[in-house]
């Protein structure tokens, strides 16, 4: 399979609890990105990668947030002291960028779901 | 400000009737535009992308865009909608950084 994947597909965790979420990109894909998505809306962008630098962090939703990508392969995202507000779906993507007639779509993987009790 | 504007957060329509789901853009250049589909439960799937190429695009499931620089509009169309077809439709267009600028969503409800 060459496609984006997350692990783990579904977390439930008690409140205060930390939880990490993985991502796995398309191998030749220099981008990642990482998003929130809860119930009936659109994603909501919280951080990218080119490479292993992090190019932005300010939409992190709060300092409990924190995102790597030490290789510049794959990504995790952590979330310290859960709340219940935090739960959702966290999604991850990948695309490709920077070369010539790129459109630098973004491919996603099936996503974290995050249940904090 | 650029902007993604997707008119209606839920459309309904017949099994074998016309689907169609609106989306206009904001921008000051020629925009790269997507729809993506997203399933419950499921990630985000492309369905289709203008590249500034033809402004007709057809994509996966049977489904076609049409872009439309005068109206600033990517409305996205099927001729006859399926019980599989629903689903969660979102438009986006990409900035100057390859990010993605997105639509608040349009549910697509199918009845039989």
């Amino acid at each position: 399979d060459t496609g984006v994947s997350q692990d783990p597909r579904h977390k439930i965790t008690k409140r205060g609890q930390n939880v990490t979420f993985r991502c796995d990109p398309i191998s030749e894909h220099n981008r990642l990105y990482w998003y929130r998505q809860t119930l009936g809306q659109g994603p909501e962008f919280l951080t990218y990668f080119q490479n292993e630098a992090q190019l932005e962090k300010s939409r992190l939703l709060s300092d409990r947030f924190s995102a790597e990508r030490p290789k510049g392969s794959f990504s995790t995202l952590e979330i310290q002291r859960t709340e219940q507000g935090d739960s959702a779906m966290y999604l991850c993507a990948s695309s490709l960028v920077g070369q010539l007639l790129n459109t630098g779509e973004l491919f996603f993987g099936e996503g974290s779901r995050l249940t904090v009790l | 400000a650029q902007s993604v504007t997707q008119l209606g957060s839920h459309v309904s329509v017949s099994e074998g009737a016309l689907v169609l789901l609106r989306c206009n853009y904001s921008s000051s250049v020629p925009p790269y535009l997507f729809w993506y589909v997203q399933y419950p439960n499921k990630g985000l799937q492309l369905l289709l992308k203008y590249t500034s190429a033809a402004t007709l695009v057809k994509g996966i499931n049977g489904f076609e865009a049409e872009f439309k620089k005068s109206e600033t509009s990517f409305h996205l169309t099927k001729p006859s909608a399926h019980m599989s077809d629903a689903a969660e439709y979102f438009c986006a267009r990409r900035d100057s950084n390859y990010q993605l600028i997105w639509g608040a969503g349009t549910k697509l409800i199918i009845k039989p």
